[in-house]
């Protein structure tokens, strides 16, 4: 069965140091997302993206954030110069559609020490 | 922006039913949806039912929807010891293009 697939699965970056997030979307589907979840806490959407550009981004993807669709397989979620605040469970997903259910990968825990 | 609530915990005994509960925000939400979370793991879609219906089943589970209370359930019959969980009830924004998640309940099931 096709999955979201996610790398690395668990990273350690030091503060002010940039971070890439990849992850490898079902193959057929057109729209990605990313979702971060902090300990404890909700499952937040980051930001969605459809056809090559942003398709709506919440308030926690500030100028920090970048997405990137490098090639045809892999969509990337780069954080510039991490916070401590950034230590969560990033969480990729691609659905066929825009209203279509959305299947998630495994994430990626990034710990910012 | 607006909570979607969802109580904390729940406890069952194995083979009794589970019933989960979730009060959503958006009224215009095309799709309304469950998660499951098993410790260490991703979200797994579960189920997930059509605004215009109130009812769905799907071999164990049933998602009842009311929409004029915004009020979303999820029952597990004959609940399991690996059902133990945690579940997210979750709406569509008003674009379509994301989903806001309630916080989880988390399931517990003893044998």
């Amino acid at each position: 069965e096709p999955e979201v697939t996610q790398t690395p699965s668990h990273q350690v970056t030091q503060m002010g140091q940039e971070v890439i997030l990849r992850c490898v979307p079902i193959s057929n589907h057109l729209y990605f997302y990313w979702y971060r979840q902090i300990l404890g806490q909700k499952v937040e959407f980051l930001v969605s993206f459809y056809n090559n550009e942003i398709s709506e981004k919440s308030e926690i993807f500030d100028d920090q954030f970048s997405v990137e669709r490098p090639d045809g397989s892999n969509f990337t979620l780069k954080i510039r110069s991490t916070k401590l605040e950034d230590s969560a469970m990033y969480f990729c997903a691609s659905s066929k559609g825009g209203n279509t259910e959305a299947f998630f990968g495994q994430g990626t825990r990034l710990t910012v020490v | 922006g607006e909570d979607v609530e969802q109580s904390l915990f729940l406890s069952v005994r194995e083979g009794d039913s589970s019933v989960i509960n979730c009060t959503y925000t958006d009224s215009s939400s095309t799709y309304l949806y469950w998660y499951k979370q098993e410790p260490g793991a991703g979200l797994q879609l579960l189920t997930y039912i059509f605004s215009n219906m109130d009812m769905k089943q799907d071999q164990r589970l049933t998602v009842l929807l009311n929409k004029k209370d915004k009020h979303l359930s999820l029952r597990i019959a004959d609940t399991q010891t690996g059902d133990s969980a945690i579940y997210f009830c979750a709406e569509e924004t008003n674009s379509g293009y994301a989903l806001n998640f309630g916080k989880g309940t988390s399931l517990l099931v003893t044998p």
